[in-house]
């Protein structure tokens, strides 16, 4: 059964950089792609960006000047970095595993996490 | 970019009635559409992928179809469970939500 779980701090600064870590079990991280997806409190859904195991990244365009994927093989893990975070940064940050790639969609999601960027 | 027009944006039905949902893609994505399912609090969930296919245990009630730039979502009768927001995802060129559909009962 495949699991996602993400972390990180709850309150990030303005200006600061966003830092989470989604860790996976169950599966290989190297078997998939996996993506990062935002929701501001109350609004819908914003794909952030997907990182394979090999290096290969692509972002939303609107963010992708501030965003870094990542992945850990030997930890199980990808990361997610956000730069200069404004208050419009303020969201609960899923991770997921993202098979569309392979017929599929996200699935499975972690819980979420949100974050609050606030001084 | 593409850009995903979902509507309507809310609706309140009665238990028993046939829900229509649609998105239309700004462009076309071929099958290349997801449906989900989110309810409050909750990580959303996959429930059609590639516009018409049902994921594994998911309830028959559900269905989806269509193609190139225009979608349609059914629940073919509203059950009290159904209540929750749904979302189209495509990924015919990187990601795209649409803005989500808030489903009541009446």
């Amino acid at each position: 059964q495949v699991q996602l779980q993400e972390s990180g701090p709850g309150l990030v600064k303005p200006s600061e950089t966003l830092s989470l870590i989604c860790s996976v079990s169950g599966v290989p991280i190297t078997s998939h792609y996996w993506s990062w997806i935002r929701q501001p409190p109350g609004k819908g859904l914003e794909w952030i960006g997907l990182v394979y195991y090999n290096g290969h990244t692509d972002y939303n365009p609107s963010l992708k000047s501030r965003v870094t994927m990542s992945v850990d093989t030997s930890k199980n893990q990808f990361s997610l970095k956000l730069t200069s975070v404004t208050a419009a940064d303020t969201a609960v940050y899923y991770c997921a595993r993202d098979t569309v790639t392979t017929g599929g969609g996200f699935d499975p999601w972690g819980q979420g996490t949100l974050v609050a960027v606030s001084s | 970019d593409i850009q995903m027009t979902q509507s309507p944006s809310s609706l309140s039905a009665s238990v028993g009635d046939r829900v229509i949902i649609t998105c239309q893609a700004s462009q076309d994505i071929s099958k290349f559409l997801n449906w989900y399912q989110q309810k409050p609090g909750k990580a959303p969930k996959l429930l059609i992928y590639d516009a018409s296919n049902l994921e594994t245990g998911v309830p028959s009630r559900f269905s989806g179809s269509g193609s190139g730039t225009y979608f349609t979502f059914i629940i073919s009768s509203l059950q009290p469970e159904d209540i929750a927001t749904y979302y189209c995802q495509q990924y015919g060129n990187l990601r795209t939500f649409g803005g989500g559909t808030k489903v009541e009962i009446k």
